[in-house]
């Protein structure tokens, strides 16, 4: 089975600086999918970045990139230029590249990140 | 616009009693999904559908029923509640049942039985 680790429960950081929040998975699959999801006191899920397993350029969107390390098993995801609005629990996720798994994203226990004025 | 939207955001209930959230999605999306977030707030899926058509059952008690009147909307039906249901249920859903897509979630229905 698989599973996902945020080793970090908790993290704060400065505004408009950077911040980086770990990720490690485990499986035995080659091919899956690896996401970040943001949830802000809101609650609403919003996602942040998805990364390819097959694809070893790291993705980015903005602000926000990963260090996606296959053989490691690892997806951090850095956020530059922290800004207030970035406040938020911050979750790892795994999906599998097999039929039946359509949305079955196995997640990690989130990282609650708060940036500081 | 809301792209997934759910109701009611609330509920506070009590054991024994039977509730019904609904969910509807606007972004034209063929599949759409359940989760659950618990009191530690770790997130798992309960269901996933297809064109109306049930695909992942992950070992949910038989008290949830998921229905899809149509591929726009997924509602669920929870009888005899119980207090460890308590939870934030989320709906989603993503474009097709290619795996990879990405999922999208509603704002969550905060479920409190007592």
């Amino acid at each position: 089975a698989q599973t996902v680790t945020q080793s970090q429960p908790e993290m704060s950081v400065q505004e408009a600086e950077t911040v980086t929040l770990s990720c490690t998975y485990d499986t035995s699959e080659s091919n899956y999918y690896l996401f970040w999801y943001k949830q802000p006191p809101s609650r609403q899920m919003i996602l942040v970045i998805r990364q390819e397993a097959y694809k070893q350029q790291n993705a980015t969107e903005n602000r926000f990139s990963v260090n996606f390390q296959k053989a490691a098993k690892s997806f951090s995801l850095k956020i530059s230029d922290s800004q207030l609005g970035d406040t938020a629990m911050y979750f790892c996720a795994f999906m599998k590249l097999m039929w039946g798994s359509q949305g079955n994203l196995i997640f990690g226990k989130g990282t609650k990140l708060s940036v500081k004025p | 616009d809301t792209a997934v939207s759910q109701t009611p955001k609330y509920l506070v209930t009590q054991m024994g009693n039977d509730k019904s959230i609904k969910c509807e999605q606007n972004l034209g999306h063929d599949t759409m999904y359940w989760y659950k977030q618990d009191s530690k707030k770790f997130l798992k899926i309960m269901f996933s559908y297809n064109n109306k058509e049930l695909i992942i059952n992950e070992t949910v008690p038989n008290r949830f029923s998921p229905k899809s009147p149509d591929k726009a909307h997924l509602n669920l039906h929870i009888n005899s509640l119980e207090l460890g249901d308590s939870a934030v249920y989320f709906c989603a859903s993503s474009q097709d049942d290619r795996v990879g897509n990405t999922i999208y979630f509603g704002e969550g229905s905060w479920l409190t039985v007592v």
